[in-house]
């Protein structure tokens, strides 16, 4: 079935260092992939999202490029802040099994940015 | 536009009582979800409706768990008996059909059993 992978966490980080969280997916589909992050007490929110194998996605400094050959959607930032800290999940959008859609959610990674 | 709101905030239930929570979605979406969070098992699906049709019931949360739309505006989320194990947050979420599946959620609900 369709699954998304994604980096263990927690991730620590100091401020100014860049961050890489990996996303690797599964699905025989054509899917939509999107990046959601967490605050504390907040529900996921849309990052970005990406419909089309080989384009990329960006927000708020953070990016993210469709690799349909690697399966694989990599959120990146080059230089995390201390507001940045939250947890980060990796999605798919693929048709289900009852004939409409699903929305399938990596573990999730919680990243602390340190000052 | 208002978001997806979501009562009570935090709900407090001895083993065994019934509890209710509740969820208005983005005015004019089509789609409404809930989900489960645990630090454990993550982002959990329970329910999903489309139109006010139930899409998905969550397989393994069918016996004691169950979703309902009264209107296009208003859901709720009936657990019973509740069991300490059901403590987790509960996430409502809204998406417009077309919308290349992107959800907004609500803030959600923290449940404690006791």
């Amino acid at each position: 079935g369709d699954s998304v992978t994604q980096t263990e966490g927690p991730v620590t980080l100091s401020e100014g260092t860049s961050l890489t969280v990996n996303c690797s997916y599964e699905t025989k589909q054509y899917p939509t992939l999107f990046w959601y992050v967490q605050y504390p007490g907040e529900g996921p929110q849309l990052l970005f999202k990406v419909p089309k194998a080989n384009e990329k996605g960006s927000s708020r400094g953070f990016e993210a490029t469709y690799n349909k050959e690697a399966t694989s959607f990599h959120l990146q930032k080059a230089s995390v802040q201390e507001s940045d800290s939250a947890v980060y999940y990796c999605a798919l959008s693929a048709p289900s099994s009852s004939g409409s859609w699903q929305l399938i959610f990596g573990s999730g990674t919680q990243l602390t940015v340190m000052p | 536009d208002a978001g997806v709101t979501q009562t009570p905030r935090h709900e407090v239930a001895e083993k065994g009582q019934t509890i209710i929570l509740k969820c208005e979605p983005v005015s004019g979406h089509n789609d409404l979800f809930w989900y489960r969070q645990t630090k454990i098992q993550g982002l959990e699906l329970l329910s999903y409706f489309r139109s006010k049709s139930l899409m998905e019931d969550g397989g393994a949360f069918k016996d004691r768990f169950k979703a309902e739309m009264l209107n296009s505006s208003f859901s709720t989320l009936k657990i019973q008996p509740t069991e300490p194990k059901d403590s987790a947050v509960y996430l409502c979420a809204s998406s417009l059909r077309g919308s290349q599946n992107t959800l907004y959620f609500g803030a959600g609900t923290r449940l404690s059993v006791l």
